[in-house]
């Protein structure tokens, strides 16, 4: 596509119940990130992938975060049993070589608010 | 390991005015530098960047070189307009697993 998707650009959860947020890079980026945004403060690194394969899991805040990737395009992201510390934005952006000389591209994100 | 510091916001300039946001890095390779702007309400755009010592990047009025020998990125218009209101990131990259990100610096604008 032109752009980084994510969806839903909004949602809200009651705590204890899973979420899937969703990302579709731009065609041909083989890699993709997953970054958190918490309000006012900066990016935390979540997740990288290239191609289908995560190689850097390190930022993954715990074992109730995972992500997959398929066909080398759209990514999910999963947080299972939702903490209010998990309300955040999440930020997908994909790249054409990790970012090195064209930088990354985002998306609009999705504002996850766990009540 | 690798790290991006810049100046805490936030930053109130008048229209018409100077801006510099400061930006220094601590990188063990050569890394790429990048300024990014979040707009309220949107995601991360990539304003400019420069891949190797000495380069200036620029963009949109915008201006940053980069400063090997003071590791520093610092970003400069010079003359700011209210649409310039928005939150401005720093950031490296050496073209491993991630970009390290500053903490971002919101900058305001008042007519």
């Amino acid at each position: 596509g032109a752009g980084v998707s994510q969806s839903p650009s909004n949602k809200v959860t009651e705590k204890g119940k899973d979420v899937e947020l969703r990302c579709d890079p731009i065609s041909g980026h083989t890699a993709l990130y997953w970054y958190r945004q918490s309000l006012g403060q900066g990016l935390e690194f979540l997740i990288y992938f290239q191609g289908n394969s995560a190689p850097d899991k390190s930022g993954l805040p715990s074992d109730r975060f995972s992500a997959e990737r398929t066909g080398g395009s759209v990514s999910t992201l999963t947080i299972q049993r939702t903490q209010q510390e998990d309300s955040a934005v999440y930020l997908c952006a994909s790249s054409i070589d990790r970012g090195l000389d064209y930088g990354y591209t985002f998306g609009s994100g999705t504002r996850l608010t766990v009540v | 390991g690798d790290s991006v510091t810049q100046m805490e916001g936030p930053v109130t300039l008048s229209e018409e005015a100077f801006l510099t946001i400061n930006c220094t890095y601590t990188a063990t390779g050569y890394p790429s530098l990048f300024w990014y702007v979040q707009y309220p309400g949107e995601g991360l755009q990539l304003l400019l960047k420069a891949t190797k010592a000495d380069d200036k990047g620029s963009n949109k009025g915008f201006e940053a070189t980069y400063r090997k020998e003071t590791t520093s990125f610092h970003l400069e218009k010079g003359s700011v307009q209210v649409s310039d209101s928005a939150v401005y990131f720093c950031a490296l990259s050496t073209g491993g697993f991630k970009t390290i990100f500053g903490a971002g610096t919101r900058l305001f604008v008042k007519a």
